[in-house]
């Protein structure tokens, strides 16, 4: 099957600091998904990207979809303690079916 | 309301009990999905549901089984657990091609001892 490598597994940063994470997968696919998962909640869709090259903002985040169409990566600028959580990314295949990278853990320090 | 409810939000059972995990929605999606969080895996699908007489095995389905019982309701049982099994598990909900997106309940974290 599909998979997504995403990197890092973890991150502690300091309040205020910027943040990046990517995604790199082994096939190509159309269409880049990133969730944030809070703490004790289920994950909930944050941007998506639908074409090579493209680059989405919303608010403090910007992903972007690699020229490749093999990457992603996400930014978080000047964090805070609520950008604490899991981010996952994602790809849809075979008409709305996802499959999820391994998770890149945010812990913000105050 | 939730638009997906997940029950019990926590749950430890005993290893070789039978348990099943319930969800219901109010989104009016067709489509449902069960899938296992585990640390540094991410989310596997053990099971889906295109519509009520629509059911399919995920990666991970071993070890499980499922019931859509309805259109809003979305089941998935463990026949006999074990500790392996230990994980945070979610049912999802989707509108179906040409949509982006899935809608997940807040998860029940199961526990085999």
């Amino acid at each position: 099957g599909q998979q997504l490598n995403q990197s890092p597994q973890s991150m502690f940063i300091q309040e205020g600091e910027d943040v990046s994470m990517n995604c790199t997968s082994s096939s190509i696919f159309n269409t880049w998904l990133w969730y944030k998962q809070d703490p004790g909640e289920g994950p909930v869709l944050l941007i998506a990207l639908y074409k090579a090259g493209e680059l989405t903002s919303n608010g403090r985040l910007t992903a972007q979809f690699g020229i490749t169409r093999k990457d992603s990566f996400l930014n978080i600028s000047a964090s805070i303690p609520s950008d604490v959580g899991i981010y996952f990314c994602a790809e849809e295949y075979a008409g709305n079916m996802l499959t999820f990278g391994g998770g890149t853990r945010l812990m913000v320090k105050p | 309301d939730a638009d997906v409810t997940q029950t019990p939000r926590n749950r430890i059972t005993k290893t070789g009990k039978r348990i099943m995990l319930e969800c219901s929605q109010t989104k009016g999606h067709d489509r449902m999905y069960w899938y296992r969080q585990d640390p540094g895996l991410g989310l596997r699908l053990i099971y889906y549901s295109f519509d009520v007489k629509d059911i399919n095995k995920g990666e991970i389905s071993d070890g499980y089984s499922v019931s859509r019982q309805a259109q809003a309701k979305f089941s998935l049982s463990l026949e006999s657990a074990i500790p392996n099994q230990t994980a945070l598990y979610f049912c999802a909900t989707s509108e179906g091609r040409g949509h982006i997106g899935y809608t997940f309940g807040s998860g029940t974290r199961l526990t085999v001892v």
